[in-house]
């Protein structure tokens, strides 16, 4: 139990559905992360966000929309994804900022499998 | 690109040590090395990270080449529980790129 719990911890929807997956943490951490993890690739940083605010966006597709509405809460908005969306998406944070390069540790959810139809 | 080098998997027995090794040869001056693990059907859980100087905490020890463009997370007595993909990463902690990593098995 590393302090950040995502739900749901599966989910299936259809190409044109929309869903929404939810992370939160009661750390007291300043930052959050959105990861993707494929099969047999590696994990992949999509979005960053330091006290709510988004600081990091990798290139990520516009089908994917995040939420910071507090620095406890952080969502993943879903809409019209293609199959090869279908991954571990998994949530983090840390307590000092993304710029900070000491304070080290993040603290990783289980991941959310999401499986597109 | 993870920047980052290691093996693809490696074996250890039960209750021996576990030598990690990573090749990092192009970091930087304010690169931090960052070890993390990912047991299956989980999040990354982090094992330990380090800058220039050797670091020890409860679940493992990181030696730091001089030159730092290599390192070796020490696992001292291997268990079941520690077979998972243990991933070396330079970087600051908004920014980790995480490769393949190497998948570690545990013998009994």
């Amino acid at each position: 139990e590393t302090g950040v719990t995502q739900t749901p911890r599966h989910l299936v929807m259809g190409m044109t559905n929309k869903k929404s997956l939810k992370c939160e943490q009661h750390l007291g951490h300043n930052a959050m992360y959105w990861y993707k993890q494929s099969a047999k690739k590696p994990l992949e940083l999509m979005f960053v966000y330091n006290f709510k605010e988004q600081t990091e966006n990798n290139s990520v597709p516009s089908r994917f929309s995040p939420e910071c509405p507090n620095s406890s809460h952080l969502f993943l908005h879903l809409h019209t994804l293609q199959p090869e969306d279908s991954a571990l998406y998994l949530c983090a944070s840390s307590p000092g900022t993304s710029g900070d390069t000491n304070t080290g540790e993040l603290f990783f959810g289980e991941g959310s499998r999401l499986t597109v139809l | 690109d993870a920047k980052t080098t290691q093996p693809n998997s490696m074996e250890s027995n039960e209750e021996e040590p576990v030598h990690l090794p990573c090749n990092h040869s192009t970091i930087s001056g304010t690169d931090y090395i960052h070890w993390y693990r990912q047991l299956p059907s989980q999040g990354p859980e982090y094992v330990i990270h380090g800058l220039t100087s050797n670091v020890n905490n409860r679940m493992a020890s990181l030696a730091i080449a001089e030159d730092r463009k290599s390192s070796t997370l020490i696992l001292h007595r291997a268990t079941l529980r520690d077979a998972a993909v243990y991933y070396c990463i330079r970087g600051s902690q908004g920014n980790l790129i995480f490769g393949k990593g190497t998948k570690l098995s545990v013998k009994p």
